[in-house]
């Protein structure tokens, strides 16, 4: 059984401080991997997509991956309260090219004022 | 760019009668959409993979003479829920591949449909 695993939270930061978010998978094929925000009662709106070993930045997020301990994280920088949310990490299954994705159960974000 | 619509928004029918839920990629053609379903404090669980001028791959578990995909072009997927219960009352979403990014995995969702079954 292919998994994504994540702290379902919730993780609370001040505002202005560094929100650090974790993820794990099962698969050791993956090769896409993404981080989706979810705000309550809406529908996942795509934040990164990592391929590589590595950072990757965009904005104020970076996204971290690490295929020999399959493991992602997205780091939050400069916190606001606007990014109070449920994230959601998700692994392409690598054995097949169907595009499908497994998503982890979300971790919930709160950033307090 | 990488528009996704869902209609309806939401609905409410009555237990037995059948909905039927559109997905339209907007701006980009989609040979590939899928199908989630969320529950309440529950991460996405996808329900099936519908792809254009074939039939839809169901996930397991998943009826697929309950949950009816057409996939008639590529721009357009629909869902219809056929003799509804209480219990398929869910957060239906749709998410689609855009047909020049094949080469990566990224799913851009639409707007997800509330379904509520008296």
């Amino acid at each position: 059984q292919k998994e994504v695993e994540q702290n379902s939270g919730p993780l609370s930061v001040p505002e202005g401080a560094i929100a650090s978010l974790n993820c794990t998978y099962s698969d050791r094929v993956s090769q896409s991997f993404f981080w989706y925000r979810q705000y309550s009662g809406k529908s996942p709106e795509l934040i990164m997509s990592i391929y590589s070993n590595g950072d990757k930045e965009d904005g104020r997020f970076t996204a971290q991956l690490n295929k020999a301990s399959q493991y992602v994280s997205l780091l939050i920088r400069d916190s606001q309260p606007s990014d109070s949310a449920t994230y959601l990490c998700a692994v392409n299954i690598g054995s097949s090219n169907t595009g499908k994705l497994i998503f982890g159960q979300g971790t919930t974000l709160q950033v307090k004022p | 760019g990488a528009v996704v619509s869902q209609h309806p928004s939401w609905v409410i029918c009555k237990s037995g009668t059948s909905v039927k839920i559109e997905c339209r990629s907007l701006d980009f053609q989609a040979t590939t959409m899928f199908w989630y379903r969320q529950f309440p404090k529950q991460s996405l669980m996808l329900m099936a993979t519908s792809n254009e001028g074939s039939k839809a791959t169901y996930e397991q578990g998943v009826e697929k003479d309950k949950f009816l995909i057409n996939h008639a072009s590529l721009t357009l997927s629909t869902l219809t829920v056929t003799s509804a219960h209480p219990e398929d009352s869910s957060f239906y979403i749709c998410s689609a591949r855009d047909l020049k990014e094949l080469h990566t995995d990224t799913q851009y969702f639409g707007p997800g449909t509330r379904l509520t079954v008296l």
